[in-house]
Parts: C-alpha cells; structure tokens; sequence
C-alpha cells in the first residue's frame, strides 16, 4: 500500500508570512510529484509539479523535493488570506501504473 | 479551453434509483480519471482511462459502480443500486499523459437519501 501521508492542520499563518507545507510518501521509486489546491466546495487545481530533487519556484510558490528522505514541501512566501485553502500532495506509483496517490491535505489558515 | 466539463452539478435521489455522471475531458488529454471525495476517506480513485480504454478499476468499489468510456469527448460513472453511503462529490479529471498533472472538473455532489 503505498502512502502519502500530510498533516491536516489547520496551519494557522499571519498574513505576510511564509506558509510550509509538507508531505511524505512510502515509494522510493516516485518520479512525479504534485501539488493542488482546493478551495472549500472547489475541486482541486493544480500548483505545481517537481520532477527533480532541489527547488522549483513559481512567483510566491517554490516546490522542495527530498527523494533520500522521501519528503516534498510547499511554500508559500507573503501568504495571503486568499491562500487559506486545503492543499493536496499528489505522488505518482513509480514502479507500475505511475498513476499518483493523493494526500488527504493540510487546511491552510491565514489570517489578516 | 472549456477545461473538464462535468454534470450534473449537484443530483439528489433516493436510494435505490440509478445515478449516472458525465463527463467531457478535456481535447487531446489522454487520460480520464474518475474519484470519488469524502471527508472520511479523501479523494479516492475509482477508475481510469487510457484512449478510452479503462486500465485499473480496482479504485470501484462494488458491482454497483461501472464507468465507461464510449469515446474520447464523453464518460460516465454510474451507479445501480444507489445507498446512502455513496454520498460524496465525485470528480473527474484528465490529462495528457498518466503521471502528468490533472485537471479537475468541477465536480457532481452526489446526496442518496
């Protein structure tokens, strides 16, 4: 059974600061690594996807990705009270159907 | 784009009557997934699609789902009985290629009574 596993939260952060969200999975052979964004009642949008250990950025947004510990994070700089949301990591099946296996998702609060 | 088009929105019934949701992915994406989100479980896949063609359905729960995939602009997710228990939002999703990302339709929420 291969498991990614997040902290629900809430994740309470004043607005303006930086928001860290983290996700771990079981499968040493993930290659794909997703994150989405789901606003209460919403369906889940994409954020951003990492492919490669190190950092990817994306205007507030930078995804960081750890395969020897098997941990991806997000954060989020200059958090915002639109940021408040549920945020699902995402990590493909590496060694058979590379279909990925969501989190159930860390609620993010930021308050003004 | 119209990006994934799902319906109906919201669909109340009672139990034991069939329910059918519909889908329309997304032009030229490859692949179609079903899934199923409740606040006890998650987001579950059901099932997918690859040209059509359904993969892995062991994300199906029972008998009592089925999903097809008539061609590449249309699926639907049925279910024949209807329990309460299948109350949840129901989404669909597709993509260019299986480990790329998803788009997400808006979503069914599914209320049996």
């Amino acid at each position: 059974q291969k498991e990614v596993e997040q902290n629900s939260g809430p994740l309470s952060v004043p607005e303006g600061a930086i928001a860290s969200l983290n996700c771990t999975y079981s499968d040493r052979g993930s290659q794909s690594f997703f994150w989405y964004r789901q606003y209460s009642g919403k369906s889940p949008e994409l954020i951003m996807f990492i492919y490669s250990n190190g950092d990817k950025e994306d205007g507030r947004f930078t995804a960081q990705l750890n395969k020897a510990s098997q941990y991806v994070s997000l954060l989020i700089r200059d958090s915002q009270p639109s940021d408040s949301a549920t945020y699902l990591c995402a990590v493909n099946d590496g060694r058979g159907s590379y279909i990925p296996t969501f989190g159930r998702g860390t609620s993010l609060i930021v308050h003004p | 784009d119209a990006g994934v088009i799902q319906s109906p929105r919201h669909e109340v019934t009672e139990m034991g009557q069939e329910v059918t949701l519909r889908c329309k992915p997304i032009s030229g994406h490859d692949y179609l997934f079903w899934y199923r989100q409740t606040m006890m479980r998650g987001l579950e896949l059901l099932i997918y699609f690859n040209n059509n063609v359904p993969i892995d359905d062991s994300g199906m729960p029972e008998d009592r789902f089925s999903a097809k995939m008539p061609n590449a602009s249309f699926s639907t997710l049925k279910i024949q009985p209807s329990e309460p228990r299948d109350s949840a939002v129901y989404f669909c999703a597709s993509s260019f290629g299986v480990d790329q990302p998803q788009h997400f339709g808006d979503g069914t929420r599914l209320s049996i009574l």
